[in-house]
């Protein structure tokens, strides 16, 4: 089955940790996307990766960092320096010149 | 940041009826206009990619136009039904079309 996996759907993390959310995609899709929605917000983007060792910010990277050491994943850091990470978490991949694929997402809470 | 802009935030329709909603974006650097359905409790999914100005793409009783000189692109519903009933978000993609910056949704909600 082709799709796009994120784990876990809920996290709960104390404040001063660090945690890790997982994406994997076996679409063999070349980009893949991590965003961030908020209450009564639309989608923002924190990074994004065309292709394998290589990752550009998007639009909110303080306080995250990601790695793209394979193809078929991408995984998000919500470090302590994120101020506000409690929020739902998208993770995307997509093929050129073609639709993204969404995972079912993380959420979030900072306890 | 890419200003995308969804309007209007939310609207109710009555079953049966037809409906449309925009989405405007910067025109400079233009690749791709997408458009997705998010329903409750499910993950995003495409409707449409459109990349050329004055298309029309069409998928059962929703529809798309684009308008990249102006920077707009409409979506249309007709008949709408509760099954229609979801938050509706465009994406521009720029240059390359690698970078996707989302608009913050168009919320429907179909009344029987």
């Amino acid at each position: 089955d082709g799709g796009i996996t994120q784990s876990p759907k809920y996290l709960f993390r104390k404040e001063g940790q660090n945690v890790t959310l997982s994406c994997e995609q076996n679409l063999n899709h070349d980009a893949m996307y991590w965003y961030r929605q908020d209450p009564g917000q639309g989608l923002r983007l924190i990074y994004y990766s065309q292709i394998v060792n290589d990752f550009q910010k998007g639009d909110i990277a303080e306080g995250y960092s990601v790695s793209r050491e394979k193809k078929e994943s991408f995984p998000l850091t919500v470090t302590s320096a994120q101020k506000n990470p409690t929020a739902f978490y998208l993770c995307a991949s997509k093929g050129a010149s073609t639709e993204a694929f969404f995972g079912q997402g993380t959420r979030l809470t900072v306890v | 940041i890419l200003n995308v802009e969804q309007s209007p935030q939310s609207l109710h329709v009555q079953e049966g009826d037809s409906t449309n909603f925009t989405c405007s974006f910067p025109s400079s650097n233009f690749y791709a206009l997408h458009w997705y359905r998010w329903e409750t409790a499910k993950s995003p999914e495409a409707l449409f990619v459109m990349t050329l100005n004055g298309d029309e793409k069409k998928k059962g009783r929703i529809s798309a136009t684009l308008n990249t000189k102006e920077g707009y692109s409409y979506l249309y519903i007709k008949g709408s039904q509760p099954e229609d009933s979801a938050t509706y978000l465009c994406a521009l993609g720029v240059s390359n079309d690698y970078k996707l910056s989302f608009g913050a949704g168009t919320t429907v909600t179909v009344r029987a």
